[in-house]
């Protein structure tokens, strides 16, 4: 167990809808990513925090997505008016300063109909 | 850019034997790591094993080592002792240096252990 959880696990919406994610990653990890995974890929970068500050954000982050990591601890996910391609399985990631490695939470699969 | 390939969609080991998964990676960079992380199926991605690529010597944990090529941009995982556990997706990453750090992440391969 790498200590980062999201919620909800699995997110059933309809096109049109918004829904947010959650990541709580564990204090330490200062960093923070959020990664998409489509069916037989891997994970593709979205965006990245170091504490509150959102440092870079993909292409692959259309202006329907907004992420927030207040205060540097949880971050969120937002999509907007979601579309059938949004379907994905969403993973966040934490990290510290120095440390190379990142460690992944179990992911939040969202299923656009 | 940088780009990870990994050419085995699928592989298939025997319990007890050994496999080799491969990876090779595009880029222009002296300094970067590799990195193999493993993804059971419904539960979340672990990291497997790491290298840096200024270490010539080649990383191992425990049954699990890599044979890292610099000069040809290979990063092979090989899995020894397979256990019916090892069964999962197999990504390779590459991390990207610089003020991010992102991982580039290839498709991945899917291993099947048989009893």
């Amino acid at each position: 167990d790498t200590g980062v959880s999201q919620n909800p696990r699995h997110k059933i919406t309809k096109r049109g809808q918004n829904v947010t994610f959650r990541c709580d990653p564990i204090s330490e990890h200062n960093r923070l990513y959020w990664y998409r995974q489509t069916l037989g890929q891997g994970p593709e970068f979205l965006t990245y925090f170091q504490n509150e500050a959102q440092l870079e954000k993909s292409r692959l982050l259309s202006d329907r997505f907004s992420a927030e990591r207040p205060k540097g601890s949880f971050s969120t996910l937002e999509i907007q008016r979601t579309e059938q391609g949004d379907s994905a399985m969403y993973l966040c990631a934490g990290g510290r300063d120095l440390q190379e490695t990142q460690y992944f939470g179990p992911g939040t699969r969202l299923l656009v109909l | 850019a940088q780009t990870v390939t990994q050419s085995q969609p699928e592989m298939s080991v025997q319990e007890a034997e050994t496999v080799t998964l491969s990876c090779t990676y595009d880029t222009s960079e002296s300094d970067y790591y590799l990195f193999w992380y493993k993804q059971p199926p419904s539960r979340q991605m672990i990291l497997v094993i790491r290298q840096e690529a200024y270490k010539q010597q080649n990383a191992t944990e425990n049954r699990f080592s890599v044979n890292f090529q610099k000069a040809a941009k290979s990063f092979s995982l090989k899995i020894s002792d397979s256990q019916l556990g090892d069964a999962a997706m197999y990504f390779c990453a590459y991390l990207m240096g610089g003020a991010t750090n992102k991982l580039i992440f290839g498709t991945g391969t899917l291993l099947a252990v048989q009893p």
